[in-house]
C-alpha cells in the first residue's frame, strides 16, 4: 500500500499564476481533505472531498478551489497565486464513514511563490 | 472550534519517559481528544484518540483527566525518532469532521 501520495513534490510560481496540486488517496479511502502549512505553524484546513463534493470548507477564499475524481483522487487549484500562497500543502486521506479515526497525510507539496 | 493549549517546546533525554500536557478546557462533551505529531519534512502523524477513558496503542498513551479539560500524551521511552512537533486537537464527533491545528509542542530529545 502507498499511503497517500502527493505531486508534485516541489513547485515554484510567480505572482499572478494558477496551481494545480495532485493527490491519490490512501487504498480504500472515499474522502480527502487539503490543509496549508505556512513555516513555523500548524496545518490549517482548506476543504474536504467526499462523493465529489465538497463538503467541509475552511476560511479560504474563493482563489482555493479543488475537484475530486471518481477514483477518489483530488486537485486542489489556487489561482491569481499571491507570495503568502507560499506554504506545505497537505493532503489526508479517510473514511466519510469511519468515525472519530485517523487522517492519513501524504508528504505534501511545498510552493514558492515569487 | 474548542481550542487547545500546550508548552511551545520540551525535552527529554532518550530511554526516558516524555509527559506532554494539553489544556482543552472548553471542551465539548462530543470531542474526541486527538494527537498527531509531525517529524521533519514530513507530513502529521497519527498518535493516539480517545473520548473519555486513558487509551494505550504501540505509539503511546494517552491519560484524560476526569473532567476531560486536559489530557497528557505520555512515550514511555522516548528515542531520538520521536523528536517532531505534537500536537493536541479537539475532534469534533460526526463523519470525517476536520482536524484544527494549533502550534504544537516541539519535543527535543537528546542522548
Amino acid at each position: 500500500d502507498a499511503g497517500v501520495t502527493q505531486s508534485p513534490t516541489h513547485l515554484i510560481k510567480t505572482r499572478g499564476q494558477q496551481v494545480t496540486l495532485r493527490c491519490s488517496p490512501k487504498s480504500g479511502h472515499d474522502t480527502v481533505s487539503w490543509y496549508q502549512q505556512a513555516l513555523g505553524q500548524g496545518p490549517q484546513f482548506i476543504f474536504q472531498y467526499y462523493e465529489e463534493e465538497e463538503r467541509q470548507r475552511g476560511n479560504f477564499p474563493d482563489r482555493f478551489s479543488g475537484h475530486q475524481f471518481p477514483n477518489y483522487s483530488s486537485e486542489l487549484n489556487v489561482n491569481a497565486l499571491l507570495l503568502g500562497d507560499s506554504a506545505l500543502y497537505l493532503c489526508a486521506s479517510s473514511l466519510y464513514l469511519g468515525g472519530p479515526g485517523e487522517q492519513f497525510f501524504g508528504p505534501g507539496t511545498r510552493l514558492t511563490v515569487l | 472550534d474548542a481550542k487547545t493549549t500546550q508548552p511551545n517546546s520540551m525535552e527529554s533525554n532518550e530511554e526516558e519517559p516524555v509527559h506532554l500536557p494539553c489544556n482543552h478546557s472548553t471542551i465539548s462533551g462530543t470531542d474526541y481528544i486527538h494527537w498527531y505529531r509531525q517529524l521533519p519534512s514530513q507530513g502529521p502523524e497519527y498518535v493516539i484518540h480517545g473520548l473519555t477513558s486513558n487509551v494505550n496503542n504501540r505509539m503511546a498513551s494517552l491519560a484524560i483527566a476526569e473532567d476531560r479539560k486536559s489530557s497528557t500524551l505520555i512515550l514511555h521511552r522516548a528515542t531520538l525518532r520521536d523528536a517532531a512537533v505534537y500536537y493536541c486537537i479537539l475532534r469534533e464527533t460526526g463523519t470525517a469532521s476536520k482536524l484544527t491545528f494549533g502550534t504544537g509542542t516541539r519535543l527535543q530529545v537528546t542522548l
